[in-house]
């Protein structure tokens, strides 16, 4: 069963803010939620990761919603180093359950 | 700080062989977790060792199976190879235990890629 889902793609203009959606209706009460990003031919790279409250931290900011049933990642200003696949994350019952990812393209 | 180190990074096998990969943590690091990462299926967990034990382990058959040393190098085996089984195998490790990994984030390796022919 997907855990959480995310649009295939979205693009954004370099220096404006991206907020990238995710859905995950059937969190519990304990599930963390967790951002990565992979750019090509790398590994997963953590972005940022909360439970309840919106978290902020040097690279982005969590904005969950108040039942829970899905957040938003937000890039504050798109650099063309943000280009990559990023993945919605539930931490559930000791496992990870990756998204699907969105591939975040940024324009010049 | 070194990161997380993996090899080999290609491997080539053909069906029914069996094939080791390695991982070596961030120094310090005590949990390792593994993951598949194919084009069809995303990536998919496939378990965590903490302290030279498997602690969770994710959806997939016998025939993977892994284990931790006491420096914390990680080995992950994967026998009578299948077609299905190529993918990127990805390592993680992390300061916490899989049950704070919320508290902690997971660095990962480059991992390696597997195609079985």
């Amino acid at each position: 069963d997907a855990k959480t889902t995310q649009p295939n793609s979205m693009e954004s203009n370099e220096e404006e803010p991206v907020h990238l959606p995710c859905n995950h209706s059937t969190i519990s009460g304990t599930d963390y939620i967790h951002w990565y990003r992979q750019l090509p031919s790398q590994g997963p790279e953590y972005v940022i990761h909360g439970l309840t409250s919106n978290v902020n931290n040097r690279m982005a900011s969590l904005a969950i919603a108040e039942d829970r049933k899905s957040s938003t990642l937000i890039l504050h200003r798109a650099t063309l180093r943000d280009a990559a696949v990023y993945y919605c994350i539930l931490s559930a019952g000791n496992q990870f359950y990756f998204g699907t990812g969105t591939s975040l393209t940024v324009i010049p | 700080k070194a990161g997380v180190t993996q090899t080999p990074r290609y491997l080539i096998k053909t069906r029914g062989q069996q094939v080791t990969l390695s991982c070596s943590p961030i120094s310090g690091h005590r949990s390792v977790s593994w993951y598949q990462q194919t084009p069809g299926q995303g990536l998919q967990f496939l378990f965590e060792y903490f302290s030279e034990t498997q602690r969770n382990k994710g959806n997939f058959p016998g025939r993977f199976s892994g284990r931790q040393f006491s420096n914390s190098r990680s080995e992950m085996n994967v026998s009578t190879l299948e077609l299905g089984d190529s993918a990127l195998y990805l390592c993680a490790s992390s300061l916490g235990a899989f049950q704070t990994i919320s508290y902690n984030e997971q660095f990962f390796g480059p991992g390696t890629r597997l195609t079985v022919l």
